[in-house]
């Protein structure tokens, strides 16, 4: 099946610094990523959708400017937690998934927790 | 209201013991179902995708009612390895090329020995 990969896994940061995540789908071309957010106890909340060559789609009330969304390949999209707070720690899982497909693969995910 | 309701339990069960978990949603025009499972500190994974007609995988069952908008998932003989929070997860129609997915907030199961 689809293998979509996240790197790190965890991390730990100061606040005030930038944090990137990646997400690489590792046996297919994926023209569509998905990123999530996930505080303990709660449900995955899409952040923001993001198309191959174009700009992310960002849900109602995530800030775009402090989660920049790139998408530049088929089979990587980065995420970058930019001046982060103790508050934007979370669980951030990317998914993967290509024009026309149902599925959608998740990654396994990266812990940030931001000191 | 929530896009995707769930009952968040803990659902604690014996080994053995049959469990239902109840989800409804509120886009009557939402296309497809599915139930997910995410273990502690893991990824969610797709457990079986839901059809109007019903349908079954072994030891699970999942349930559709378009007309209520509802959704269930039956296990049967519960195992210990069916601890999890289980997700129901609702696809609304859209368009384009994103295929988003609307994820309850999960019913905690944990089975015990």
């Amino acid at each position: 099946g689809a293998v979509v990969s996240q790197h790190p896994s965890w991390v730990i940061c100061k606040s005030g610094t930038s944090v990137k995540i990646e997400c690489r789908s590792l046996d297919f071309q994926a023209t569509t990523m998905f990123w999530y957010r996930q505080f303990p106890k709660q449900s995955l909340m899409l952040m923001a959708t993001s198309n191959e060559g174009s700009k992310a789609t960002y849900e109602q009330g995530v800030e775009k400017d402090k989660f920049l969304i790139n998408h530049a390949s088929l089979t990587l999209s980065t995420l970058t937690v930019t001046s982060a707070h103790p508050e934007d720690s979370s669980f951030y899982i990317c998914s993967a998934g290509w024009t026309g497909g149902y599925e959608q693969y998740f990654g396994p995910g990266t812990r940030l927790t931001v000191t | 209201r929530k896009e995707v309701e769930q009952d968040p339990g803990p659902f604690n069960v014996p080994e053995g013991a049959t469990v239902a978990f109840n989800c409804t949603y509120s886009n009557s025009a939402s296309q497809s179902f599915f139930w997910y499972r995410q273990d502690c500190r893991k990824e969610p994974k797709l457990l079986m995708s839901v059809y109007s007609s019903g349908n079954e995988d072994g030891r699970f069952t999942a349930q559709l009612n378009r007309a209520s908008q509802y959704i269930s998932l039956l296990i049967r003989d519960s195992k210990l390895s069916d601890s999890a929070t289980y997700l129901c997860v609702v696809r609304p129609i859209s368009s384009g090329s994103a295929r988003q997915l609307t994820f309850g907030s999960g019913t905690q199961l944990t089975v015990l020995p």
